[in-house]
């Protein structure tokens, strides 16, 4: 079955910290994976995308994602968290038809302590 | 250029309406594909829209339906409303003949309907 965890509902950091946050997947065929990010009211942003090649990815506000196959995992990851990355963060997967569906995890909010 | 464009932005009826949710892709784009997020949740899909058929469908039930116009824009129709449609519903696009890797889905903003 195609599924995404995010173990962590709801994470609080201090500014200036650095973050991680977890994602594990289960995709049956060759895996694309993407970080967005939701503020409130909003849509989805793309933060980064993985599809192969190098499996560190550097993606917009500084963020950057490992993909791990061994692990199922593609943690996201960034060095010094500002205020404004408050929001929900959401980790996905797709396959590479163009009919394709986006599977998304239950998402991680994310709090930032001034 | 445009991104994804929905309307409206906030919606609200009652148990057992009708409603209609519409959206403009991305230009350039001509497949539109539906999520619903609930409060608290990821998004989840609902369907997929190519050529005026649909082309893929999730876990939802007929109450929900779909169509495409020529123009690739797209509306979301969901009969007898419940309390649990209450939710964000989100339209993505993309070109239908690009890969995964070369085109990922656009967002649009999104529709957020309350039922009462």
């Amino acid at each position: 079955a195609q599924s995404v965890t995010q173990p962590d509902i709801h994470i609080t950091v201090s500014e200036g910290a650095s973050l991680e946050l977890r994602c594990n997947y289960s995709y049956g065929a060759t895996p694309y994976l993407f970080w967005y990010v939701q503020s409130p009211g909003q849509g989805l942003q793309l933060l980064l995308k993985y599809f192969s090649g190098d499996t560190l990815v550097q993606g917009i506000k500084g963020f950057e994602a490992e993909f791990k196959r061994s692990q199922s995992s593609f943690n996201l990851r960034k060095p010094s968290v500002h205020w404004s990355d408050a929001a929900e963060y959401f980790c996905a997967v797709g396959g590479d038809s163009s009919a394709s569906k986006i599977i998304f995890g239950s998402g991680t909010r994310l709090s930032i302590r001034p | 250029d445009a991104g994804v464009t929905q309307s409206p932005t906030h919606l609200i009826k009652t148990r057992g309406q009708q409603v209609t949710l519409r959206c403009s892709p991305k230009s350039g784009h001509d497949t539109v594909s539906w999520y619903q997020q609930a409060l608290g949740q990821g998004p989840q899909f609902i369907f997929q829209y190519y050529e005026e058929e649909e082309r893929q469908r999730g876990n939802f039930p007929d109450r929900f339906s779909g169509h495409q116009f020529p123009n690739y824009s797209s509306e979301l129709n969901v009969n007898a409303l419940l309390l649990g449609d209450s939710a964000l519903y989100l339209c993505a696009s993309r070109r239908y003949g690009d890969r995964g890797h070369d085109q990922p889905q656009h967002f649009g903003d999104g529709t957020r309907l309350s039922i009462l």
